[in-house]
């Protein structure tokens, strides 16, 4: 079974450019999560979906941040403009809840870099 | 809301030797409690978890992890270091039933000395 997937793993962009992050979940995961982690801080939340619908979004720091989960299968993470605090690694995880045993598989992050 | 602090960003150990990464959590209700780890270049994965069954749990790699409610700690050990553990280890907390978001720790980087 394919894990997480993340595109791209790396992205070099300069400031007030636009961005566009892709995650592909694990096949049959109706949960997608979105996480980031700026350099010396720790994974923050950014937003989840259940299928298509934003069931938390708590987390997004700006309306700079657009999330799409369009059918319910993959994911986008679109930042515009970008700003130099907006590098960082974006993990995607997923999850197929089931009871209270759930489990988010996470992906290898893209990696942000604004310059 | 719930919290998570890890003592120590860097531990060093010999091979060979005990591993304890310690985790402290801040939660109103009880919590679901995780350890992740990410190998250099690679994403997380997930070493163990607590759920409210045993407070001992055992995970992959030789790793477990002791659910201290009196203590709010769910530290992480290793009787014995490997060169293979060395990474960045990830605690987090989630409350409540259902999918829930995690909050994470700051991370340990746990570095194996030969």
């Amino acid at each position: 079974e394919a894990g997480v997937t993340q595109f791209p793993s790396h992205s070099v962009i300069e400031k007030g450019q636009t961005v566009t992050l892709r995650c592909d979940p694990i096949s049959g995961h109706d949960n997608l999560y979105w996480y980031r982690r700026v350099m010396g801080k720790e994974i923050k939340f950014l937003l989840h979906f259940v299928k298509e619908s934003k069931q938390d979004e708590s987390g997004m720091p700006n309306n700079r941040f657009l999330a799409e989960r369009t059918g319910g299968t993959y994911s986008t993470l679109k930042v515009q403009p970008a700003e130099l605090e907006d590098s960082g690694v974006y993990f995607c995880a997923s999850s197929q809840w089931a009871g209270s045993d759930e489990t988010q598989y996470f992906g290898p992050g893209t990696r942000l870099l604004v310059l | 809301a719930q919290s998570v602090t890890q003592l120590g960003s860097h531990v060093s150990v010999s091979e060979g030797a005990l591993v304890l990464l310690r985790c402290n959590y801040s939660s109103s209700v009880p919590p679901y409690l995780f350890w992740y780890v990410q190998y250099p270049n690679q994403g997380l994965q997930l070493l163990l978890k607590y759920t409210s069954a045993a407070t001992l749990v055992k995970g992959i790699n030789g790793f477990e992890a002791e659910f201290k409610k009196s203590e709010t700690s769910f530290h992480l050990t290793k009787p014995s270091a490997h060169m293979s553990d060395a990474a960045e280890y990830f605690c987090a907390v989630s409350v409540g039933q259902g999918a829930q978001k995690l909050v994470f720790g700051q991370g340990t980087r746990l570095t194996i000395n030969p």
